[in-house]
């Protein structure tokens, strides 16, 4: 049980463009839905905290109109990158929580690649 | 100062050792604690999860909390080159996010 996917799990595309990234929990519902960046060799940094049908919370530092995400129902959320540049090659982790119990449960990740 | 710090490592053990990776916090808050694995290019897999002080042991895995030192630890019995794995702290008090150590890197030599 628990399990979170993510899609895609990896892409490329051209810097401006816009990607979309989905953070599904398959077996269970997911009150709060939480987004993490990644660099290499480096821990999970918090972008933003999603909850069902409210808008997100982002941490300080994290543009809100860059990171677009939409948490619409219980078991998905996407977070969408908008007008990505190369600075934004990153890998994307999200987790979602459950109402019952305080452990995350985490996505393998997508590697966003901005040439 | 980090809230939560962790020794990066790399840390190379023999096949069949015992592992030690530890975490300090400064937060007196804090009172979820875990620790995830991550394989590389993978995202973090929840292996421990404790609340308050004291210990909980799951097969060769066995995690302590010391809320009086700020202190966690990790150990892993008979490990494996399976485990080889980059090793999350991770806790979190009232509020509900996640504070990450930096991560121990781990290789297991067979």
């Amino acid at each position: 049980g628990a399990v979170v996917s993510q899609h895609p799990s990896r892409v490329i595309c051209k810097s401006g463009t816009s990607v979309k990234i989905e953070c599904r929990s398959l077996d269970f519902q997911a009150t709060t839905m939480f987004w993490y960046r990644q660099f290499p060799k480096q821990s999970l940094m918090l972008m933003a905290t999603s909850n069902e049908g409210s808008k997100a919370t982002y941490e300080q530092g994290v543009e809100k109109d860059k990171f677009l995400i939409n948490h619409a129902s219980l078991t998905l959320s996407t977070l969408t990158v908008t007008s990505a540049h190369p600075e934004d090659s990153s890998f994307y982790i999200c987790s979602a929580r459950t109402g019952s119990y305080n452990e995350q449960f985490f996505g393998p990740g997508t590697r966003l690649t901005v040439l | 100062q980090k809230e939560v710090e962790q020794d990066p490592g790399p840390l190379s053990v023999p096949e069949g050792a015992i592992v030690s990776l530890n975490c300090t916090y400064s937060n007196s808050a804090f009172q979820y604690f875990m620790w995830y694995r991550q394989y590389s290019r993978k995202g973090p897999e929840l292996l421990m999860y404790t609340y308050s002080s004291g210990n909980k042991e799951d097969g060769r895995f066995t995690a302590q909390v010391d809320k009086s030192s700020k202190y966690i630890s990790l150990f892993i019995r008979d490990s494996q080159p399976s485990d080889s794995a980059t090793y999350l702290c991770a806790m979190f008090g009232g509020n509900e996010k996640l504070t990450f150590g930096t991560g121990t890197r781990l290789t297991i030599i067979p």
